[in-house]
């Protein structure tokens, strides 16, 4: 069974710090996915990432970065969070025929 | 440019009805799939079914098929015998395999399915 584990779950963070959302999976895919989701908007791709070492820029990448240390390990980084940041956010690797394996989300609240 | 639009933001359905969730899509591409995923109440996605766009055979996963109309880049999840428990977020999602641009999603269609 795939495997994707989202830390933390709920964050609440201040306007002007520094988030760090952290994503592993025991899936050895490639290619994954960082994904917020917003009422009326659906899933936005912020960035992906094609294996250690390699992130992208999505449609939305605009205050956010993203780095890929290992083939496990992918984290979203929000240097100075703002309030329009907050969403839940979805992470997701990327398994056999593109299919797609989801985290359980982290829930981001900055006030 | 890529698009996917899903129009009806609801809907409902009595236990044991045939249910139908539509979806639109933009692309340039010749090769692409369409995927379904369901979101549950608690937030988790999961994998209900893909279409590829080069297979004229409506594709089928237990009570799940799709009605895939390439000519019209239109695509509708089925759920047949529906019951409470189908209940959530639906959203359908395009992925290109020659430019192997990532999933776009739609908005998503929230289903109720009542007793």
């Amino acid at each position: 069974e795939a495997a994707v584990t989202q830390s933390p779950r709920n964050k609440v963070a201040v306007t002007g710090g520094k988030v760090t959302l952290s994503c592993n999976q025991t899936n050895n895919h490639n290619n994954m996915y960082w994904y917020r989701q917003d009422t009326g908007h659906g899933l936005r791709l912020i960035h992906y990432s094609y294996g250690a070492g390699s992130t992208e820029k999505g449609d939305i990448p605009d205050g956010y970065k993203a780095s890929r240390p290992s083939q496990e390990n992918f984290s979203l980084i929000l240097e100075l969070a703002t309030p329009s940041q907050t969403s839940v956010y979805f992470c997701a690797s990327v398994g056999g025929q593109n299919t797609l394996y989801f985290g359980a989300g982290t829930r981001l609240s900055v006030l | 440019a890529q698009r996917v639009t899903q129009v009806q933001p609801t809907g409902s359905s009595q236990w044991g009805e045939e249910v139908t969730l539509d979806c639109s899509y933009e692309t340039s591409e010749y090769f692409y799939r369409i995927f379904w995923y369901r979101q549950l109440f608690s937030g988790e996605m999961v994998f209900l079914i893909y279409q590829p766009s080069f297979d004229t055979q409506n594709q089928r996963s237990g009570r799940y098929s799709v009605v895939f109309q390439k000519s019209f880049k239109s695509i509708s999840l089925v759920i047949s015998a529906s019951q409470p428990e189908d209940s959530g977020t639906y959203f359908c999602a395009l992925s290109e395999l020659i430019t192997g641009t990532y999933q776009r999603f739609g908005t998503g269609t929230k289903l109720q399915v009542v007793p």
